[in-house]
């Protein structure tokens, strides 16, 4: 069975810093593997995806992620984070990249200090 | 125009009722969802229909009951509520074989029995 962990349940960064939020996930073929991102009231938007090809991939509001298969990791990246980047966020692995097999993680909350 | 809209946004009521969800899609989406949040944050799918077919069935008690009278809409009932029935009910839709991984959610209802 598929499974995601994010081990950082609560992350504080200051405005401009750098972020990593952590992503390890287990799934016995190639996986596929997502980024979701939750404001607050509101419902989950896709930040990227990795299906095949390129390690790195950048994803929409400035954030990137590296497939590291040997770690069996997604780590999201932002050089630069923005107080607009108060979140929740949330890995997610899929099979065939589907979207009727998501397994989700259970989230990072992102809090950004003046 | 909301792209996955929900209603009711917020709903209290007194265990034992029974109460309804209601989602509606306009982005010719083929596939929608029904995902359930608990207080943890912890996203877990409930049901999934392909043109009114049910599709995903997890394991979710009899109580709960799907409805998809169009390939648009996917409504959700629950009878004789408990009190872990409270969370955040998200609906979500994707695109025809939800292929790509990507889902596309509503803002989500938040169900509190007393």
């Amino acid at each position: 069975a598929q499974s995601v962990t994010q081990p950082d349940i609560h992350i504080t960064v200051s405005e401009g810093a750098s972020l990593e939020l952590r992503c390890n996930y287990s799934y016995g073929a190639t996986p596929y593997l997502f980024w979701y991102v939750q404001s607050p009231g509101q419902g989950l938007q896709l930040l990227l995806k990795y299906f095949s090809g390129d390690t790195l991939v950048q994803g929409i509001k400035g954030f990137e992620a590296e497939f590291k298969r040997s770690q069996s990791s997604f780590n999201l990246r932002k050089p630069s984070v923005h107080w607009s980047d108060a979140a929740e966020y949330f890995c997610a692995v899929g099979r065939s990249g589907s979207a009727r097999q998501l397994t989700f993680g259970s989230g990072t909350q992102l809090t950004v200090l003046p | 125009d909301t792209a996955v809209s929900q209603t009711p946004k917020y709903l209290v009521t007194q265990m034992g009722n029974d109460k309804s969800i209601k989602c509606e899609q306009n982005l010719g989406h083929d596939t929608m969802y029904w995902y359930k949040q608990d207080s943890k944050k912890f996203l877990k799918i409930m049901f999934s229909y392909n043109n009114k077919e049910l599709i995903i069935n997890e394991t979710v008690p009899n109580r709960f009951s799907p409805k998809s009278p169009d390939k648009a809409h996917l409504n959700l009932h629950i009878n004789s509520l408990e009190l872990g029935d409270s969370a955040v009910y998200f609906c979500a839709s994707s695109y025809p074989g939800g292929n790509t991984g990507e889902l596309f959610f509503g803002e989500g209802s938040r169900l509190t029995v007393l």
